[in-house]
């Protein structure tokens, strides 16, 4: 199984602020199979990033990813307070697919 | 506007089984490969299982393999879980999400709201 490992646990920024997180996986992975999902409370996940770089429908453009291997990065460019939730990424490349722990991203 | 609807949830007693069904509209139901994802309380989310568009193909989560059974209905539009053996490991939130084609290998780029499962005597 591909171990996820997402860092840091949590973030804590001002809007306006560059936001920049990491994941890592325990074998390298296909950047046609890696996405982020961002997931506020209560709410179901939505799909950021798919194919590593590549925007889902409706994802504002402060919203990217890159990488490849095992290390990823999605990056927020200019925080918004609408932006305060927990991020994931996910692999689909190897079965089981896995998700990474999560970071918490908090808006000061 | 792309629909799916999670229902079958509950409170269920340990050792029992339980299915759940994911009702689609508003896509092409068949046309897209589906998954399972769920998330226990105050925990991450944890990938359950994907079937291809026609059900010919399934991949499972380590976890829950040779316990849960994923399939579906594409004239009904539906999409099933069937768990067997429900112990506390299975109370979570359940998502169903749309695959981003018929492939397996793709992420979900639609959510539904979810059911929730409890496992409690």
């Amino acid at each position: 199984e591909v171990v996820l490992t997402q860092s840091p646990g949590t973030l804590s920024l001002s809007p306006g602020e560059r936001a920049t997180l990491a994941c890592r996986a325990s074998q390298s992975v296909s950047s046609t199979y890696f996405a982020w999902y961002q997931q506020k409370p209560g709410q179901a996940p939505r799909l950021l990033i798919y194919g590593a770089s590549n925007r889902a429908s409706g994802i504002p453009d402060r919203f990217s990813g890159s990488g490849s291997g095992t290390d990823f990065t999605l990056t927020i460019s200019r925080l918004e307070a609408e932006d305060s939730a927990v991020y994931y990424c996910h692999q689909y490349g190897y079965s089981p697919f896995t998700f990474g722990p999560g970071t918490k991203v908090e808006i000061k | 506007q792309v629909q799916l609807v999670e229902s079958g949830g509950g409170v269920i007693q340990p050792g029992r089984s339980l299915r759940l069904s994911c009702a689609a509209s508003g896509f092409s139901f068949g046309s897209y490969a589906m998954h399972w994802v769920r998330q226990a309380p105050g925990k991450g989310l944890a990938w359950v299982s994907v079937i291809s568009s026609r059900g010919s193909d399934m991949f499972y989560a380590d976890a829950v393999k040779g316990r849960f059974t994923v399939s579906r209905d594409n004239s009904k539009n539906t999409l099933y879980l069937q768990i067997t053996g429900l112990t506390g490991d299975d109370t979570a939130i359940y998502y169903c999400a749309k695959g981003q084609s018929s492939l397996l290998a793709g992420p979900g780029d639609f959510w539904g709201q979810g059911t929730v499962v409890t496992v409690s005597s």
